[in-house]
């Protein structure tokens, strides 16, 4: 079964800074996806990040990006210049790929605290 | 973009009674609607995954009794908390998968709280 490992329960980076967030995860499929999910203080669940594993290249989005390492199995997203409005949950995510019904699995989350 | 229509936001009920909880696709179909459950600072637990005109599929301890899940057409689901309890008290959340756009798109949430 897969399993998502978030090591950090909490991290804290100072406004303008840039933190970065671990994930782990075990799998013995070769394609699937990964997903970055931000829950703030609303509970509303906001997708960040998207990687499909097939593609070497690391995605991309505006001040977020991610450091995947297939063969470590491993998934960190990086928030650059980080802004007040990035204080939330951080949830890493694995699905596999293909099939409407694959369902995803969320690791334990990493709260993230913005000092002004 | 995709968006799911969760409600109520919260709900309160007394302890026995039953609470139902829609999730509406709001501007596309979704045949297969996931339902999540979570405690304060922790992550989503899968409950169900229910699928349109067939029976949800449950994860390892969950009372499908209990929780009742109907997906009657491509744009909305439902979970019914039956004969709740205190202990059912907690923060319900759907999400759908829009195979259109590829991406799973969340509703709001509810926070059921049983007293």
């Amino acid at each position: 079964a897969q399993t998502v490992t978030q090591s950090q329960p909490e991290m804290s980076v100072q406004e303008a800074e840039t933190v970065t967030l671990s994930c782990t995860y075990d799998t013995s499929e070769s394609d699937y996806y990964l997903f970055w999910y931000k829950q703030p203080p609303s509970r509303q669940m906001i997708l960040v990040i998207r990687q499909e594993a097939y593609k070497q290249q690391n995605a991309t989005e505006n001040r977020f990006s991610v450091n995947f390492q297939k063969a470590a199995k491993s998934f960190s997203l990086k928030i650059s210049d980080s802004q007040l409005g990035d204080a939330a949950m951080y949830f890493c995510a694995y699905r596999n790929y293909g099939g409407a019904t694959n369902k995803l699995i969320f690791g334990t989350g990493t709260l993230l605290a913005v000092q002004p | 973009g995709a968006v799911v229509s969760q409600h109520p936001s919260r709900v309160i009920c007394k302890s026995g009674t039953s609470v139902k909880i829609e999730c509406r696709s709001l501007d596309f179909q979704a045949t297969t609607m996931f339902w999540y459950r979570q405690f304060p600072k922790q992550s989503l637990m899968l409950m169900a995954t229910s699928n349109e005109g067939s029976k949800a599929t449950y994860e390892q301890g969950v009372e499908k009794d209990k929780f009742l899940i109907n997906h009657a057409s491509l744009t909305l689901s439902t979970l019914t908390v039956t004969s709740a309890h205190p202990e059912d008290s907690s923060f319900y959340i759907c999400s759908a998968r829009d195979q259109g756009r590829g991406g799973y798109t969340f509703g709001s949430g509810t926070r059921l709280t049983v007293v």
